[in-house]
Protein backbone atom coordinates (compact mmCIF):
# COMPACT_ATOMS: atom_id res chain seq x y z
CA UNK A 1 0.00 0.00 0.00
CA UNK A 2 1.93 3.39 -1.46
CA UNK A 3 1.99 5.94 1.17
CA UNK A 4 1.64 9.70 0.30
CA UNK A 5 4.64 10.40 -2.56
CA UNK A 6 5.54 13.96 -3.61
CA UNK A 7 8.03 15.21 -6.51
CA UNK A 8 10.29 16.40 -6.83
CA UNK A 9 12.24 15.96 -3.29
CA UNK A 10 14.73 19.13 -4.01
CA UNK A 11 13.91 21.94 -6.18
CA UNK A 12 16.00 25.58 -6.73
CA UNK A 13 14.55 28.27 -8.04
CA UNK A 14 14.86 31.92 -8.67
CA UNK A 15 13.03 34.92 -7.45
CA UNK A 16 9.92 35.44 -9.74
CA UNK A 17 9.89 32.22 -10.99
CA UNK A 18 7.10 30.13 -10.59
CA UNK A 19 7.08 26.66 -9.54
CA UNK A 20 4.44 23.30 -9.74
CA UNK A 21 4.86 20.76 -7.01
CA UNK A 22 3.05 17.51 -6.95
CA UNK A 23 1.47 14.93 -4.73
CA UNK A 24 -0.55 11.68 -4.42
CA UNK A 25 -2.49 10.71 -2.06
CA UNK A 26 -2.54 7.42 -0.06
CA UNK A 27 -4.27 5.04 -1.42
CA UNK A 28 -7.94 5.17 -0.76
CA UNK A 29 -8.03 8.53 0.26
CA UNK A 30 -9.88 11.50 -1.50
CA UNK A 31 -9.03 15.04 0.24
CA UNK A 32 -4.95 16.21 -0.15
CA UNK A 33 -3.98 19.46 2.17
CA UNK A 34 -1.08 21.25 1.20
CA UNK A 35 1.31 23.06 3.98
CA UNK A 36 3.98 25.12 4.00
CA UNK A 37 7.26 24.46 7.17
CA UNK A 38 9.48 27.74 7.26
CA UNK A 39 12.17 27.40 8.97
CA UNK A 40 12.00 26.96 12.62
CA UNK A 41 8.09 27.21 12.35
CA UNK A 42 5.58 24.03 12.81
CA UNK A 43 3.77 23.96 8.87
CA UNK A 44 1.03 25.87 8.33
CA UNK A 45 -1.76 25.15 6.58
CA UNK A 46 -1.91 26.31 3.09
CA UNK A 47 -5.39 24.50 1.24
CA UNK A 48 -6.99 21.76 1.00
CA UNK A 49 -8.77 20.16 -2.21
CA UNK A 50 -11.82 17.63 -2.01
CA UNK A 51 -13.60 16.41 -5.30
CA UNK A 52 -11.31 18.88 -7.25
CA UNK A 53 -12.09 22.05 -5.81
CA UNK A 54 -10.09 24.19 -2.95
CA UNK A 55 -12.48 23.52 0.29
CA UNK A 56 -10.37 25.42 2.84
CA UNK A 57 -7.73 28.12 2.70
CA UNK A 58 -5.17 29.23 4.97
CA UNK A 59 -3.41 32.85 5.16
CA UNK A 60 -1.48 32.43 2.16
CA UNK A 61 -1.54 35.12 -0.85
CA UNK A 62 -3.32 34.32 -4.45
CA UNK A 63 0.29 33.17 -5.70
CA UNK A 64 -0.35 30.31 -4.37
CA UNK A 65 -3.20 28.28 -6.14
CA UNK A 66 -3.54 24.58 -6.16
CA UNK A 67 -5.47 21.63 -8.45
CA UNK A 68 -6.67 18.46 -7.91
CA UNK A 69 -7.04 15.71 -10.50
CA UNK A 70 -9.56 13.11 -11.24
CA UNK A 71 -7.24 10.71 -9.69
CA UNK A 72 -7.44 12.56 -6.41
CA UNK A 73 -3.38 13.68 -6.80
CA UNK A 74 -2.34 17.56 -6.69
CA UNK A 75 -0.60 20.36 -7.57
CA UNK A 76 0.76 23.22 -5.95
CA UNK A 77 1.72 26.23 -7.94
CA UNK A 78 3.30 28.81 -6.32
CA UNK A 79 3.60 31.97 -9.18
CA UNK A 80 6.38 35.18 -8.64
CA UNK A 81 8.16 33.16 -6.10
CA UNK A 82 10.22 35.59 -3.08
CA UNK A 83 12.95 34.61 -1.03
CA UNK A 84 10.26 34.48 2.12
CA UNK A 85 9.16 31.01 0.14
CA UNK A 86 12.20 29.08 0.81
CA UNK A 87 10.26 26.48 2.94
CA UNK A 88 9.83 22.15 2.99
CA UNK A 89 6.57 21.89 1.52
CA UNK A 90 4.36 19.19 2.68
CA UNK A 91 0.71 17.49 1.02
CA UNK A 92 -1.14 15.04 3.31
CA UNK A 93 -3.87 13.18 2.32
CA UNK A 94 -7.25 12.13 4.45
CA UNK A 95 -10.52 10.17 3.44
CA UNK A 96 -13.52 12.66 3.42
CA UNK A 97 -15.51 12.74 6.73
CA UNK A 98 -12.08 12.21 8.03
CA UNK A 99 -9.83 15.24 7.68
CA UNK A 100 -8.46 15.14 11.35
CA UNK A 101 -6.98 12.01 10.24
CA UNK A 102 -4.30 13.13 7.80
CA UNK A 103 -0.97 11.18 6.81
CA UNK A 104 1.99 13.15 4.81
CA UNK A 105 4.77 12.40 2.59
CA UNK A 106 7.81 13.48 3.13
CA UNK A 107 7.99 17.06 1.60
CA UNK A 108 9.70 19.06 -0.84
CA UNK A 109 12.30 21.51 -0.49
CA UNK A 110 12.22 24.68 -2.43
CA UNK A 111 14.47 27.07 -2.01
CA UNK A 112 14.70 30.09 -3.77
CA UNK A 113 17.31 32.08 -4.98
CA UNK B 1 -6.07 33.00 15.47
CA UNK B 2 -5.60 29.49 16.93
CA UNK B 3 -1.74 29.25 18.54
CA UNK B 4 -0.70 25.72 19.51
CA UNK B 5 2.47 26.17 22.06
CA UNK B 6 5.22 23.61 22.43
CA UNK B 7 7.96 23.58 24.56
CA UNK B 8 11.02 22.73 25.00
CA UNK B 9 12.48 23.69 21.68
CA UNK B 10 14.60 21.17 21.81
CA UNK B 11 15.53 18.50 24.03
CA UNK B 12 19.25 16.62 24.60
CA UNK B 13 19.41 13.66 26.67
CA UNK B 14 21.32 10.59 27.10
CA UNK B 15 20.19 7.10 26.44
CA UNK B 16 18.22 6.04 29.11
CA UNK B 17 16.51 8.76 30.55
CA UNK B 18 13.33 9.74 30.59
CA UNK B 19 12.05 13.05 29.18
CA UNK B 20 8.28 14.71 28.53
CA UNK B 21 7.37 17.70 26.47
CA UNK B 22 4.41 19.73 26.84
CA UNK B 23 1.45 21.41 23.47
CA UNK B 24 -0.58 23.71 24.66
CA UNK B 25 -3.55 25.22 23.09
CA UNK B 26 -6.39 27.28 23.67
CA UNK B 27 -9.24 25.07 25.42
CA UNK B 28 -12.48 26.20 23.71
CA UNK B 29 -11.91 25.25 20.70
CA UNK B 30 -10.85 21.78 20.23
CA UNK B 31 -12.07 18.36 18.47
CA UNK B 32 -8.99 16.11 18.57
CA UNK B 33 -4.99 16.65 19.08
CA UNK B 34 -2.04 14.87 17.19
CA UNK B 35 0.84 13.90 18.45
CA UNK B 36 3.27 13.19 15.35
CA UNK B 37 6.98 11.99 15.26
CA UNK B 38 9.28 13.29 12.35
CA UNK B 39 12.68 11.81 11.54
CA UNK B 40 14.72 13.91 9.49
CA UNK B 41 14.34 13.18 5.65
CA UNK B 42 11.34 11.01 6.56
CA UNK B 43 7.36 12.09 6.56
CA UNK B 44 5.90 13.06 9.75
CA UNK B 45 4.29 9.57 11.30
CA UNK B 46 1.30 10.49 13.55
CA UNK B 47 1.54 8.64 16.94
CA UNK B 48 -1.71 9.38 18.50
CA UNK B 49 -4.93 11.18 18.14
CA UNK B 50 -7.31 12.21 21.40
CA UNK B 51 -10.38 13.75 21.64
CA UNK B 52 -12.03 13.44 25.35
CA UNK B 53 -10.39 15.14 28.12
CA UNK B 54 -8.56 12.70 30.57
CA UNK B 55 -7.61 10.57 27.53
CA UNK B 56 -4.86 8.62 28.17
CA UNK B 57 -2.67 6.73 24.71
CA UNK B 58 0.34 4.63 24.96
CA UNK B 59 3.03 3.14 22.40
CA UNK B 60 5.56 0.90 23.52
CA UNK B 61 7.86 3.67 25.71
CA UNK B 62 5.75 6.64 24.58
CA UNK B 63 2.39 7.70 26.04
CA UNK B 64 0.67 11.16 25.94
CA UNK B 65 -2.13 12.48 28.05
CA UNK B 66 -4.85 15.27 27.11
CA UNK B 67 -6.23 18.32 29.61
CA UNK B 68 -8.97 20.05 27.19
CA UNK B 69 -9.89 21.84 30.56
CA UNK B 70 -6.78 23.64 30.50
CA UNK B 71 -5.67 23.58 27.11
CA UNK B 72 -2.48 20.87 27.44
CA UNK B 73 -1.13 17.55 26.58
CA UNK B 74 2.02 16.23 27.68
CA UNK B 75 4.37 13.50 25.73
CA UNK B 76 6.33 11.26 28.23
CA UNK B 77 9.18 8.92 26.64
CA UNK B 78 9.84 6.23 29.15
CA UNK B 79 13.78 5.44 29.04
CA UNK B 80 14.73 7.22 25.73
CA UNK B 81 16.63 5.46 22.84
CA UNK B 82 18.71 6.74 20.52
CA UNK B 83 16.16 5.76 17.71
CA UNK B 84 13.89 8.50 19.43
CA UNK B 85 15.86 11.41 18.24
CA UNK B 86 13.37 12.90 15.85
CA UNK B 87 11.10 16.39 15.66
CA UNK B 88 7.46 15.38 18.08
CA UNK B 89 4.87 17.81 16.52
CA UNK B 90 1.58 18.35 17.95
CA UNK B 91 -1.37 19.54 16.04
CA UNK B 92 -4.68 20.32 17.09
CA UNK B 93 -7.86 19.87 14.82
CA UNK B 94 -10.37 22.26 15.67
CA UNK B 95 -12.91 21.13 13.30
CA UNK B 96 -16.41 22.52 12.67
CA UNK B 97 -15.55 25.20 9.96
CA UNK B 98 -12.09 24.29 9.88
CA UNK B 99 -12.63 21.15 8.08
CA UNK B 100 -9.26 19.55 7.17
CA UNK B 101 -7.13 22.42 8.79
CA UNK B 102 -4.52 20.76 10.93
CA UNK B 103 -2.62 24.01 13.38
CA UNK B 104 0.45 22.57 13.98
CA UNK B 105 3.17 23.84 16.87
CA UNK B 106 6.45 24.64 16.68
CA UNK B 107 7.85 20.98 17.87
CA UNK B 108 9.77 19.82 19.97
CA UNK B 109 13.06 18.45 18.70
CA UNK B 110 14.80 15.58 21.12
CA UNK B 111 18.22 14.29 20.76
CA UNK B 112 19.57 11.32 22.64
CA UNK B 113 22.81 10.21 23.16
CA UNK B 114 24.18 7.65 23.22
Amino acid sequence: DAGVTQSPTHLIKTRGQQVTLRCSPKSGHDTVSWYQQALGQGPQFIFQYYEEEERQRGNFPDRFSGHQFPNYSSELNVNALWLGDSALYLCASSLAGMEETQYFGPGTRLLVL
Amino acid sequence: ILNVEQSPQSLHVQEGDSTNFTCSFPSSNFYALHWYRWETAKSPEALFVMTLNGDEKKKGRISATLNTKEGYSYLYIKGSQPEDSATYLCALYPGSSNTGKLIFGQGTTLQVKP
